[in-house]
């Protein structure tokens, strides 16, 4: 069974703060994802790694930056949380040229 | 870019009965079109999927249908049950770009027993 686990399912912060969500698959899936959900915006792309060391934007990165330092782990950053990034952040993973995306549970961030 | 809109946003049903999804597209281009579900707590799951070259696709109790001229898919789930219960997102992805998936807004499908 393919698995995403992201490092926290709750999380609260402080606005300024430097965040640092984790997800981890364990299936050697090249291409990783960040989407936010929002509701009544469904799922929105933030950043996307075709592989190690490699990153794209998706339709909404302003705000964040990313990290791919190993092929098991994405890493989505805030640099400094704003109220406006609160919202469930999900991370998905797949094996390049196969269409199927893997989710993880989420995490629910709360900026105050 | 692609611009996938869907309908409704919330949808209650009786048990046993039919339970129908739509959604359309922007880019006549696209060419794969996933369903996924997500129940409370977990994070979304593919329950099937039709590519552009198809026009029906069946899987049990669910299916789904795709008109490429009208540029809209819809998702069929029959006798409905409880823990059909869940939101149903759609998704469309041209191809090449790394096929990134552009997601609906969501439905929220409620079965009562």
């Amino acid at each position: 069974d393919v698995k995403v686990t992201q490092s926290s399912r709750y999380l609260v912060k402080r606005t300024g703060e430097k965040v640092f969500l984790e997800c981890v698959q364990d299936m050697d899936h090249e291409n990783m994802f960040w989407y936010r959900q929002d509701p009544g915006l469904g799922l929105r792309l933030i950043y996307f790694s075709y592989d190690v060391k490699m990153k794209e934007k998706g339709d909404i990165p302003e705000g964040y930056s990313v990290s791919r330092e190993k092929k098991e782990r994405f890493s989505l950053i805030l640099e400094s949380a704003s109220t406006n990034q609160t919202s469930m952040y999900l991370c998905a993973s797949r094996t390049q040229g196969i269409e199927t995306q893997y989710f993880g549970p989420g995490t629910r961030l709360l900026v105050l | 870019g692609e611009n996938v809109e869907q309908h409704p946003s919330t949808l209650s049903v009786q048990e046993g009965d039919s339970a129908v999804i739509k959604c359309t597209y922007s880019d006549s281009a696209s060419n794969y079109f996933p369903w996924y579900k997500q129940e409370l707590g977990k994070g979304p799951q593919l329950i099937i999927d039709i590519r552009s070259n198809v026009g029906e696709k069946k899987d049990q109790r669910i299916a789904v249908t795709l008109n490429k001229t009208a540029k809209h898919f819809s998702l069929h789930i029959t006798e409905t049950q409880p823990e059909d219960s869940a939101v149903y997102f759609c998704a469309a992805s041209l191809p090449g770009g790394g096929n990134k998936l552009t997601f609906g807004t969501g439905t929220q499908l409620k079965v009562e027993l």
